[in-house]
């Protein structure tokens, strides 16, 4: 079965660095584009990056570019997202998430069947 | 950017009854449309994409209409583990892929 397992979130200060992983298994990981997004706390979802199936195309949310960069590893299963200049509206539970069709489907890569189940960035005090 | 608008906010309901949730794309979407649902502390579950097409092990009584800008999910006889937070989320023209604000399914 999909599973999506997120690491490295944690206490930061503001301005500081940190970097998330996401480890995938139960699917041809080469085959899907993978995404991230967030929810602050009590806030609804946002969506912050998105990496192809190959890495050779990446996007991202106006709120993090320039900040935050997307990447993968189609030989660990694995997409990363390091996250710099940590804002205050940054803190959030991020979540992996995969393309809910293979790159040679039609449907396109912008609706997601799984979703990990996040890691929490958390500024500190 | 397209900017999806879901209302009610919150829907209070009775189990056993019926629910309709709308959501609204600020430009048309075609039938680009996915909802979700996410339970307190869990993470979000593909509910619906293609606007109508149910996910794997998503039960009939969750079915989703509409194309263009307006979009509907029904949920027939609401049962316990229905109550939770339902977004809707575009994606036609991205990025960014948009989401709507959410509406809240309580139980009344």
């Amino acid at each position: 079965q999909v599973q999506l397992v997120e690491s490295g979130g944690g206490v930061v200060q503001p301005g500081g660095s940190l970097r998330l992983s996401c480890a995938a298994s139960g699917f041809i990981f080469s085959n899907y584009g993978m995404h991230w997004a967030r929810q602050a706390p009590g806030k609804g979802l946002e969506w912050v990056a998105f990496i192809r199936y190959d890495g050779n195309n990446k996007y991202y949310a106006d709120s993090v570019k320039g900040r935050f960069t997307i990447s993968r590893d189609n030989s660990k299963n694995t997409v990363s997202l390091q996250m710099n200049s940590l804002r205050p509206e940054d803190m959030a539970v991020y979540y992996c998430t995969k393309s809910g069709a293979p790159y040679y489907d039609n449907s396109g890569s912008g609706w997601q069947d799984y979703w990990g189940r996040g890691t929490v960035v958390t500024a500190s005090s | 950017e397209i900017v999806m608008t879901q209302s009610p906010a919150t829907l209070s309901v009775s189990p056993g009854e019926g629910a309709t949730l709308s959501c609204r794309a600020s430009q048309s979407v075609g039938s680009n449309l996915a909802w979700y649902q996410q339970k307190p502390g869990q993470a979000p579950r593909l509910l619906i994409s293609g606007a109508s097409t149910r996910a794997t092990g998503i039960p009939a009584r969750f079915s989703g209409s509409g194309s263009g800008t307006e979009f509907t999910l029904a949920i027939s006889s609401l049962q316990s583990e229905d109550f939770a937070v339902y977004y809707c989320q575009q994606y036609s023209n991205w990025p960014p892929l948009t989401f709507g604000g959410g509406t809240k399914v309580e139980i009344k």
